[in-house]
């Protein structure tokens, strides 16, 4: 399977704990976003990376949220101190950048925090 | 306001029947309309690319644009079954004055769809 692949599917942790999040994109595509999905909502845009710089994190991406993607390939996303709301589906998507603007995604990571 | 209104629904049609998708968008920036389909616990997948004003046809999917009236549709012909999800439109701009293109994509609520036999 080609396509984008992430780290875990599902993930339970208490509040105030730290988890991490792995995404490894299409092998070939040298752009990397992650999005944030609550019940009953469209995904919302977090952050993205052109190869391993990161160009633009939305301001819902508080200090505890961190993400990296150190050598251009995969990417990690950080959540510290964890709290309640944080509980949703995490994703992944991949593209070739310009001149396209297709996005494909991951299954995704769904977080609770208890 | 939302940049993208999308109705939620849920729309329940019969198998056979003419769907039709909807959404409205404010920001005059946006180029590139594209429709997702997700199916519950999944990630979102990619069924129609547009860029501006124009009609583009895939199979039984047809996607419009009118970027004069800030409203996109998807039709879907002979809905089956296997069609039922939520379907989601999402919107981008284009490049900056630097040639650089935006990387996010706003994405409106997503309207579940059901065909039933």
């Amino acid at each position: 399977d080609t396509g984008v692949s992430q780290d875990p599917r599902h993930k339970i942790t208490k509040r105030g704990q730290n988890v991490t999040f792995r995404c490894d994109p299409i092998s070939e595509h040298n752009r990397l976003y992650w999005y944030r999905q609550t019940l009953g909502q469209g995904p919302e845009f977090l952050t993205y990376f052109q190869n391993e710089a990161q160009l633009e994190k939305s301001r819902l991406l508080s200090d505890r949220f961190s993400a990296e993607r150190p050598k251009g390939s995969f990417s990690t996303l950080e959540i510290q101190r964890t709290e309640q709301g944080d509980s949703a589906m995490y994703l992944c998507a991949s593209s070739l950048g310009t001149p396209t603007y297709e996005q494909y995604f991951g299954p995704g990571t769904r977080l609770t925090v208890t | 306001q939302k940049e993208v209104e999308q109705d939620p629904g849920p729309l329940s049609v019969p198998e056979g029947a003419i769907v039709s998708l909807n959404c409205t968008y404010s920001n005059s920036a946006f180029q590139y309309f594209m429709w997702y389909r997700q199916y519950s616990r999944k990630g979102p997948e990619l069924l129609m690319y547009t860029y501006s004003s124009g009609n583009k046809e895939d199979g039984r999917f047809t996607a419009q644009v009118d970027k004069s009236s800030k409203y996109i549709s998807l039709f879907i012909r002979d809905s089956q079954p296997s069609d039922s999800a939520t379907y989601l439109c999402a919107m981008s701009q284009g490049a900056n004055a630097g040639g650089t293109s935006y990387g996010k994509l706003t994405f409106g609520q997503g309207t579940i769809l059901t065909v039933h036999p």
